[in-house]
């Protein structure tokens, strides 16, 4: 089955820089994939999502990247505020296959400093 | 629009008494369901899905169980709970299995 590795697990930034994180995916037949943000104690809550057949999207402050080749994906997050403060998962699908099930990343806290 | 319900928000169980989480859609039909597990400060865990009303799927051998009784309506149940069923379980929906899932608001389950 598929499996999804996230990294940092832990990511501190100073208000108004960038954050970066990343995603590695096993399954060659993957082509959706949806990044989560999580305040504590809350739902994850969707922020941006991709499909296989486009390389980048962007949304504001918050884009992400896709390289098939290398089955990987990226979020950047620019000029951090604090409420970027949480914890952000990656996940990866098949669109149309059986559940069309998500498999998470571990994930990653990131801090904001003011 | 459509929404997800799930109650309770909490739950303290002592150990060996049974449990029942539910959940339920309005504003879709048919759609995928899905529960998730997530330990303290981990990810999240596929527990079960349903494509139907009947229709489950197990993803994780473990001491659970779900049913689909409703088309909208999904239920995490357990006969006898155990220490390591604490958690934060999460209720999920997407359109037919197109297009992204969207969560409850969860319901913290503490077994004492």
């Amino acid at each position: 089955g598929e499996n999804v590795e996230q990294h940092p697990s832990t990511l501190s930034v100073q208000e108004g820089d960038s954050a970066v994180i990343k995603c590695t995916y096993s399954d060659s037949a993957s082509n959706y994939f949806p990044w989560y943000k999580q305040e504590l104690g809350k739902r994850p809550q969707l922020i941006i999502d991709i499909r296989s057949n486009v390389g980048e999207k962007k949304d504001q402050r918050i884009a992400v990247t896709l390289n098939k080749t290398a089955k990987h994906f990226s979020l950047h997050i620019t000029e951090t505020q604090p409420e970027d403060s949480a914890v952000y998962f990656c996940a990866a699908s098949r669109i149309k296959a059986a559940g069309n099930k998500l498999t998470f990343g571990g994930g990653t806290r990131v801090l904001v400093k003011p | 629009s459509q929404t997800i319900h799930q109650w309770p928000a909490t739950l303290v169980q002592p150990v060996g008494s049974p449990l029942s989480l539910e959940c339920t859609v309005e504003g879709t039909s048919n759609p995928n369901l899905y529960w998730y597990r997530q330990a303290a400060g981990r990810g999240l865990q596929l527990l079960f899905y349903s494509v139907g009303i009947g229709q489950i799927s197990s993803e994780v051998p473990q001491n659970l169980s779900a049913s689909r009784p409703q088309d909208r309506q999904f239920i995490l149940s357990s006969k006898k709970l155990l220490l390591s069923d604490s958690g934060f379980y999460l209720c999920a929906w997407n359109g037919q299995g197109k297009g992204p899932q969207h969560f409850g608001d969860g319901t913290r389950l503490s077994i004492l």
